[in-house]
């Protein structure tokens, strides 16, 4: 069975520092990692993924994460923040030995100018 | 771009009543999936469809019911509605891989009285 633990449900940072959202997961097949952001009154979008190869995977507007398979983690990385990037982070994690994605419970991300 | 839509933002509905979520998507996708997203709790998967006229089981699949009748449409039926189905559903869909990326509508709020 897999799982994917978000241990922090709200981090608040100031407007241009660096933030880093944690993202642990337990699973014994190999595995596909996602992180997804909710913007507010908004569905969920494809933030960055990963799948096999570069363990380090950047999205267009600056995030990045990295895949650490002795720490079973998947952390979102962003050396500065904007006011825009205020939202839902939600990780998530899946494998092709099942048909199931498992997601994270969230971590609200508040920008403070 | 893919598009997925639901057919209410808003819904109020009471105790017992028969309720239908729709969900369509413009992209010709084989995989479409019914989440509910609750505080705390991120999202869960109630059931997905890989195929028109198939099914399976999410994690709570308990008072609901699915269906998928032509490839683009997937519906979501709570019987008999019950104040503890108040919640956020969000439908979501992919090509190929159930496991990989999926693409959210921007989900239903569903408030039962």
């Amino acid at each position: 069975a897999q799982s994917v633990t978000q241990l922090d449900s709200q981090v608040p940072v100031f407007e241009e520092a660096p933030v880093e959202l944690r993202c642990n997961y337990s699973s014994s097949v190999s595995v596909y990692l996602f992180w997804y952001v909710q913007y507010p009154n908004q569905g969920l979008q494809l933030l960055l993924k990963y799948l096999s190869g570069s363990t380090l995977v950047e999205s267009i507007n600056g995030f990045e994460a990295e895949f650490n398979k002795s720490q079973t983690s998947f952390h979102l990385r962003k050396p500065s923040v904007h006011i825009s990037d205020t939202a839902e982070y939600f990780c998530a994690v899946s494998s092709n030995t099942g048909n199931q994605f498992y997601f994270g419970t969230g971590t609200s991300l508040t920008v403070i100018p | 771009d893919v598009k997925v839509t639901q057919s209410s933002r808003y819904l109020v509905k009471r105790t017992g009543e028969k309720v239908f979520l729709e969900c369509v998507q413009d992209m010709d996708h084989e995989n479409m999936f019914w989440y509910r997203q609750d505080p705390g709790l991120g999202l869960r998967l109630i059931y997905f469809s890989y195929d028109v006229k198939m099914k399976e089981k999410g994690d709570i699949p308990e008072g609901y019911s699915v269906s998928r009748e032509k490839k683009e449409r997937f519906s979501l039926i709570l019987e008999s509605a019950s104040t503890n189905q108040t919640s956020m559903y969000l439908c979501a869909s992919s090509i190929g891989q159930v496991w990989d990326t999926q693409y959210f509508g921007p989900g239903t709020r569903l408030t039962v009285l």
